[in-house]
């Protein structure tokens, strides 16, 4: 199975910080990574297609950026909905896989 | 408008079956793949299996002995069958298109 590692697991961070997560891959997936936000007791909402595509109706303080195995979420200037888990996804390969997600909370 | 709504039982005993349906409506099931994706409480995301628009499946590795997904294409309706369910399967289960449209998701708790 492809392991997605995902970091931070939890940060804090205050409003206008520029923000970065990250998921590394443990095999080639190329550009099959999805970016989800997700706010308590709500389903994943994508932010990224095929990590660097903003998804329809994502603020563009959102981008996506890839690094060989490296895939990289950047919110620009944090604004106070922005709080919420963030999951990445592997759909290369199955099984698909997530990352173990990383909380963002308000400092 | 496109719309995904898992139902089923909230509890279910150890060892029993669990049955989930996602009915959906504003797609059709012989033109997108329909996903099943669980939440264990407080913890992160996985992938469980989906059928795709030509009625084949796919399931996560760990979960394929117990697992099967189906279809009613003439009642938008997709179904989950778990077996031999123990207390690590709680979680919401959601169902989503494609990972662009979600459900709402269904708890499911087993417990005695």
């Amino acid at each position: 199975d492809i392991q997605m590692t995902q970091s931070p697991s939890s940060m804090s961070a205050s409003l206008g910080d520029r923000v970065t997560i990250n998921c590394q891959a443990s095999q080639d997936i190329g550009k099959n990574l999805i970016w989800f936000q997700q706010k308590p007791g709500k389903s994943p909402r994508p932010m990224i297609y095929f990590a660097t595509t903003l998804a329809n109706g994502v603020p563009s303080r959102f981008s996506g950026s890839r690094s060989g195995s490296d895939y990289s979420l950047t919110i620009r200037s944090l604004e106070s909905e922005d709080m919420a888990d963030y999951h990445c996804l592997q759909y290369k390969q199955y099984p698909y896989t997530f990352g173990a997600g990383t909380k963002l909370e308000l400092k | 408008q496109v719309q995904l709504k898992e139902s089923g039982p909230g509890l279910v005993q150890p060892s029993q079956t669990l049955s989930l349906t996602c009915t959906v409506s504003g797609f059709s099931l012989t033109s997108n793949s329909v996903h099943w994706v669980r939440q264990p409480p407080g913890k992160g995301l996985e992938w469980v299996g989906a059928i795709w628009s030509g009625g084949s499946t796919e399931y996560h590795s760990a979960l394929k002995s117990r697992l099967s997904i189906s279809r009613d294409t003439s009642k938008s309706q997709v179904f989950l069958k778990m077996n031999s369910l123990q207390t690590e399967d709680t979680a919401v289960y959601f169902c989503t298109k494609y990972f662009d449209y979600w459900g709402q998701g269904v708890m499911v708790t087993v417990s005695s």
